[in-house]
């Protein structure tokens, strides 16, 4: 069994620029979701993807977007970076069974923001 | 508020067990309570989940007081592996299974 993986592992990029982040979902998931983690700090939860559609969000703003695809496979993208979005971006999938999901991590991205 | 509190850290020696306090005094009748912990430059692994009843895996023991205000994740023998940051969670649901990770507690497993 595949568990979650993301890519890149390291990504450096210059303020105002574009960015996406990648996430394969373990075997069987149909939900995905992503948090930020900054240095120190817990995960943030950014939003859920269910079924191909957004199913929840965080207090994060409208730059920060995302996909699921068909093969629950999903993308993050952040546009118009800001120095504060440098962090550890981490991918979890589940199976929505609607009584409790338990998640599963992938490594993360580690974004740095200059 | 889904906020939970824990001690910033704690110390144990390898081979004795650990207990992990947490208290959610706000939490409501469907909330679950899970456990992560995260390895240094790891993702957050899960390690146990309950509502109402302790619970024990190949993990860990979990055990919920009766007015389901705090929680105890136990491990029976901390190992050096077992150096980590736990953390305790309250799982809401309503539409989307989001989880809200506070600072957590890091365990220090001393040899």
């Amino acid at each position: 069994e595949t568990g979650v993986t993301q890519s890149p592992t390291h990504l450096i990029k210059t303020r105002g620029q574009q960015v996406t982040l990648r996430c394969s979902s373990q075997s069987g998931h149909n939900t995905v979701s992503w948090y930020q983690q900054a240095l120190g700090q817990g995960p943030q939860f950014i939003f859920q993807y269910y079924r191909e559609e957004e199913n929840g969000r965080g207090n994060f703003p409208p730059r920060f977007s995302g996909l699921q695809f068909p093969n629950y496979s999903s993308e993050l993208n952040v546009n118009a970076l800001e120095l504060d979005d440098s962090a550890l971006y981490l991918c979890a999938s589940s199976f929505r069974d609607f009584s409790t999901d338990t998640q599963y991590f992938g490594p993360g991205t580690r974004l740095t923001v200059l | 508020d889904a906020k939970t509190t824990q001690p910033n850290s704690m110390e144990s020696n390898e081979e004795e067990p650990v207990h992990l306090p947490c208290n959610h005094s706000t939490i409501s009748g469907t909330d679950y309570i899970h456990w992560y912990r995260q390895l240094p430059s790891q993702g957050p692994e899960y390690v146990i989940h309950g509502l109402t009843s302790n619970v024990n895996n190949r993990m860990a023991s979990l055990a919920i007081a009766e007015d389901r205000k705090s929680s105890t994740l136990i491990l029976h023998r901390a190992t050096l592996r077992d150096a980590a940051v736990y953390y305790c969670i309250r799982a809401t649901g309503a539409g989307s299974y989001q989880l809200t990770f506070g600072k957590g507690t890091k365990l220090s497993v001393i040899p």
